[in-house]
């Protein structure tokens, strides 16, 4: 499985935006960046995902690099109900999701 | 509520006792996963199914591991023997068939604690 590489955690102040990095340099060109999210004490929760092109829907926006090596999250507007931990996710088809380490993103108030 | 249903939240037992999870997947969601989950680590794969036929289990942690999906809708996961390194949160996600999306929907889990 292509690896993910994400910083551990991050700090956001709340109503301000959040960008996310995300590093795949040995992405396929089957892969699509898939991105989750855990918060405390439930199970992760989808949030966006895409190929090759930038992608926006109610949750967040997700920025792909032009060489697909790296990609950013962006939640426009962090609120305290966002702190959680965000998985970047290489997936090439419809089987298993393998995460990492995530990043935990703290918003405050 | 339509979402993924996992049954009990909590399970405390001891060691060598046998335990079994149950998922409710979201109905005509014909994919079923489980995954395992330890404290500040990310989820686990540890098996598939596609409605009754189970296609991944290699992950399976190992032979004291089982799951079954007999009619193709809910699943359990049975752990024999258990050890306290067995203690997790137990996560249970389903999707559609569409390869395209495939998002998975995950349950809020059960969380076992082998004493």
């Amino acid at each position: 499985d292509a690896k993910t590489t994400q910083p551990n955690s991050m700090e956001s102040n709340e109503e301000e935006p959040v960008h996310l990095p995300c590093n795949h340099s040995t992405i396929s060109g089957t892969d699509y960046i898939h991105w989750y999210r855990q918060l405390p004490s439930q199970g992760p929760e989808y949030v966006i995902h895409g190929l090759t092109s930038n992608v926006n829907n109610r949750m967040a926006s997700l920025a792909i690099a032009e060489d697909r090596k790296s990609s950013t999250l962006i939640l426009h507007r962090a609120t305290l109900r966002d702190a959680a931990v965000y998985y970047c996710i290489l997936k090439w088809a419809g089987n298993m999701l393998t995460f990492g380490g995530g990043t935990r993103l703290m918003v405050k108030p | 509520d339509t979402g993924v249903s996992q049954d009990p939240r909590h399970k405390i037992t001891k060691r060598g006792q046998n335990v079994t999870f149950r998922c409710d997947p979201i109905s005509e969601h014909n994919r079923l996963y489980w995954y395992r989950q330890t404290l500040g680590q990310g989820p686990e794969f540890l098996t598939y199914f596609q409605n009754e036929a189970q296609l991944e289990k290699s992950r399976l942690l190992s032979d004291r591991f089982s799951a079954e999906r007999p009619k193709g809708s809910f699943s359990t996961l049975e752990i024999q023997r258990t050890e306290q390194g067995d203690s997790a949160m137990y996560l249970c996600a389903s999707s559609p068939q569409r390869l395209a999306k495939n998002i998975q929907y995950f349950g809020a889990g059960t969380r076992l604690s082998v004493l």
